[in-house]
């Protein structure tokens, strides 16, 4: 099994419409969480930190499930400029940390 | 936020050859920096933890002799490629982890792309 895992995709979706992404992760020792954005050919960037609270960050909310080792990211009133791949992102510690990325979510929003 | 480059952006290369990509944070210092490989339509896989002034941490799979990593300074780790083959060809990238308005995040450099013959 996978650490990090998420439904590869790809999500075609229309403009405006709200489309949710979940992940799961394999190690209840995990301690942070990130949503990044990688588009093609290109680095990934920092989406947003996830926290157990919930957080939103104008139209994207991620939240985070101890319990269930589970993440998600909703994005409401898509637009085509969220096409692009996002990947779930767990943080261990285990000797010293590392970054663990899921496979990672296409999504494509269409006009 | 923090800038972090790579260099070559792009490399294409004999099998058998050996190639250094070098990994600089231009305007901050880092102890540890990340080395990720990511082959196409994949996500990114971890190979190994810089550390300056020791020796890296490889994940498991990845052979060490085979990927060099020395961790020289605090602005500048060099991942070497030896011995390349076709299988190598891949997207390399580094990071060096640090926050930004508060937010714990990583500073990843542009990639190398890879291309083995």
């Amino acid at each position: 099994r996978k650490e990090v895992e998420q439904d590869p995709g790809p999500f075609n979706v229309p403009e405006g419409a709200t489309v949710a992404f979940n992940c799961t992760y394999s190690n209840s020792a995990s301690q942070s969480f990130f949503w990044y954005r990688q588009d093609c050919r290109k680095e990934p960037k920092l989406l947003m930190s996830v926290y157990s609270s919930g957080n939103e960050d104008g139209r994207f909310t991620a939240q985070l499930n101890r319990a269930s080792q589970y993440i998600s990211l909703l994005i409401r009133d898509s637009k085509l400029s969220d096409s692009a791949t996002y990947l779930c992102v767990v943080r261990t510690t285990s000797g010293t940390y590392k970054y663990i990325f899921g496979t990672g979510t296409r999504l494509k929003v269409l006009a | 936020g923090a800038v972090v480059s790579q260099h070559p952006s792009r490399v294409i290369c004999k099998s058998g050859t050996s190639v250094k990509i070098e990994c600089r944070s231009l305007d901050f210092q880092a102890t540890t920096m990340f080395w990720y490989r990511q082959f196409p339509k994949k996500s990114l896989m971890l190979m190994a933890t810089s550390n300056e002034g020791s020796k890296a941490t490889y994940e498991q799979g990845v052979e060490k002799d085979k990927f060099l990593i020395n961790h020289a300074s605090l602005t500048l780790s060099t991942l070497t490629v030896t011995s390349a083959h076709p299988e190598d060809s891949s997207f390399y990238i580094c990071s060096a982890p640090g926050h930004y308005l508060s937010q714990e995040t990583q500073y990843f450099g542009p990639g190398t792309r890879l291309l083995v013959l």
